[in-house]
């Protein structure tokens, strides 16, 4: 049953604490992706990595960090210095073989940071 | 500046019409553009994609069209149903060369019985 899966499903936080979200998918794809999504916003670009050991900042990128280890693997830390954390987090892979192919989301982490 | 727009008012629909929903674009040069559904609370489905060089595409009962001299692009359900209510973003390559998408705000869907 190939799918992304993102974990937990819900995430409280204290305010100065760092978080990290895991994402991990089994469909064999090179590129990952990290994104934001804030209530009545679109979908912003936090990071994305197209190949193991590699990755680029995306729109918003500052106050979060991420390593790609593995190529099921995309875990995103959310540290302290990020202003506005609480928001709806959400993981997508797409295959890097073909240009202009889906991509394919978790069911998404909603952090709550007080 | 680069803008991705999506009509943000809720299109409310009568089961068994037409809906349309509106992308417009500024300022990009997408080579693609993406047309996905999202259920409150849940990760986006991918539906469906046209390249810059088609017109028009078709899944089941969706529909969408790509004008790339208006900048804009069609989204089309037709013989709609409730269970068709949902969030419709619009996604395209703000970079050519590379899978990585920039999105709309998406734009609601309320099928009425």
């Amino acid at each position: 049953d190939g799918g992304i899966t993102q974990s937990p499903k819900y995430l409280f936080r204290k305010e100065g604490q760092n978080v990290t979200l895991s994402c991990e998918q089994n469909l064999n794809h090179d590129a990952m992706y990290w994104y934001r999504q804030d209530p009545g916003q679109g979908l912003r670009l936090i990071y994305y990595s197209q190949i193991v050991n590699d990755f680029q900042k995306g729109d918003i990128a500052e106050g979060y960090s991420v390593s790609r280890e593995k190529k099921e693997s995309f875990p995103l830390t959310v540290t302290s210095a990020q202003k506005n954390p609480t928001a709806f987090y959400l993981c997508a892979s797409s295959s890097q073989t073909r240009q202009g192919y889906e991509q394919y989301f978790g069911p998404g982490t909603r952090l709550t940071v007080t | 500046s680069q803008k991705i727009e999506q009509n943000s008012e809720a299109l409310n629909i009568q089961e068994g019409k037409t809906a349309t929903l509106t992308c417009n674009y500024t300022n990009y040069s997408p080579a693609y553009l993406q047309w996905y559904r999202q259920d409150p609370g849940r990760g986006p489905v991918f539906l469906l994609l046209i390249r810059e060089n088609e017109k028009e595409k078709r899944k089941e009962r969706l529909k969408v069209t790509f004008d790339t001299t208006l900048k804009q692009s069609l989204f089309h359900i037709t013989a709609s149903q409730p269970a068709d209510s949902a969030t419709y973003l619009c996604a395209l390559d703000p970079s050519r060369g590379n899978n990585r998408l920039a999105f709309g705000k998406g734009n609601q869907v309320v099928v009425i019985p």
